[in-house]
């Protein structure tokens, strides 16, 4: 596509109950990104995937989360037993993956725990 | 450890004047610092990117500087207008290989008119 794109926009779901959210990179971008932003916070670095090399998973906050990216394209955040504190903006991001590239970010997805 | 600061959480500015916004940073060696935009409920978008060898960089009304000795690189906004007011993240990229970009909490600026 033309940009990142991220599915659910929005999404509503009880404490406790597992969320899966979506990202679909720029074609052609081997570097892929998730970033979580917290309200009037700042980006808070999740995981990243760098073509075929295993994943840098150092920001994942706890066991909780985990991503797989199938196929070096399609990404896959998945939160288990969510709590009220994971309510924020998922951002996903990609770039070409040489360090100096612009890294495309989608519009995010945001999750709401009540 | 390794810290990255915009020096205020929010700026004001008369709408025509210069907005003069700063990053600094800590014990990293960042090989490209980068300035994106955020706007209310949508993703940063890319700015500018300026290498550690380059001291400025200029894109339309953005200028933009690094120091490596300094640490620090400033962001300008010439002769500002309202639909600049937006947050201003910085964003470190350490050209250490599998090392994501490390973003700054931003930097909220609203021009008034």
């Amino acid at each position: 596509g033309a940009g990142v794109s991220q599915s659910p926009s929005n999404k509503v779901t009880e404490k406790g109950k597992d969320v899966e959210l979506r990202c679909d990179p720029i074609s052609g971008h081997t570097a892929l990104y998730w970033y979580r932003q917290s309200l009037g916070q700042g980006l808070e670095f999740l995981i990243y995937f760098q073509g075929n090399s295993a994943p840098d998973k150092s920001g994942l906050p706890s066991d909780r989360f985990s991503a797989e990216r199938t196929g070096g394209s399609v990404s896959t955040l998945t939160i288990q037993r969510t709590q009220q504190e994971d309510s924020a903006v998922y951002l996903c991001a990609s770039s070409l993956g040489d360090s100096g590239n612009t890294i495309y970010f989608g519009e995010g997805s945001w999750l709401t725990v009540v | 450890s390794q810290k990255i600061e915009q020096n205020s959480e929010a700026l004001n500015i008369q709408e025509g004047k210069t907005a003069t916004l700063t990053c600094n940073y800590t014990n990293y060696s960042p090989a490209y610092l980068q300035w994106y935009r955020q706007d209310p409920g949508r993703g940063p978008v890319f700015l500018l990117l300026i290498r550690e060898n380059e001291k400025e960089k200029r894109k339309e009304r953005l200028k933009v500087t690094f120091d490596t000795t300094l640490k620090q690189s400033l962001f300008h906004i010439t002769a500002s207008q309202p639909a600049d007011s937006a947050t201003y993240l910085c964003a470190l990229d350490t050209m250490s290989g599998n090392t994501p970009l490390v973003f700054g909490k931003g930097t909220r600026l609203s021009v008034i008119a």
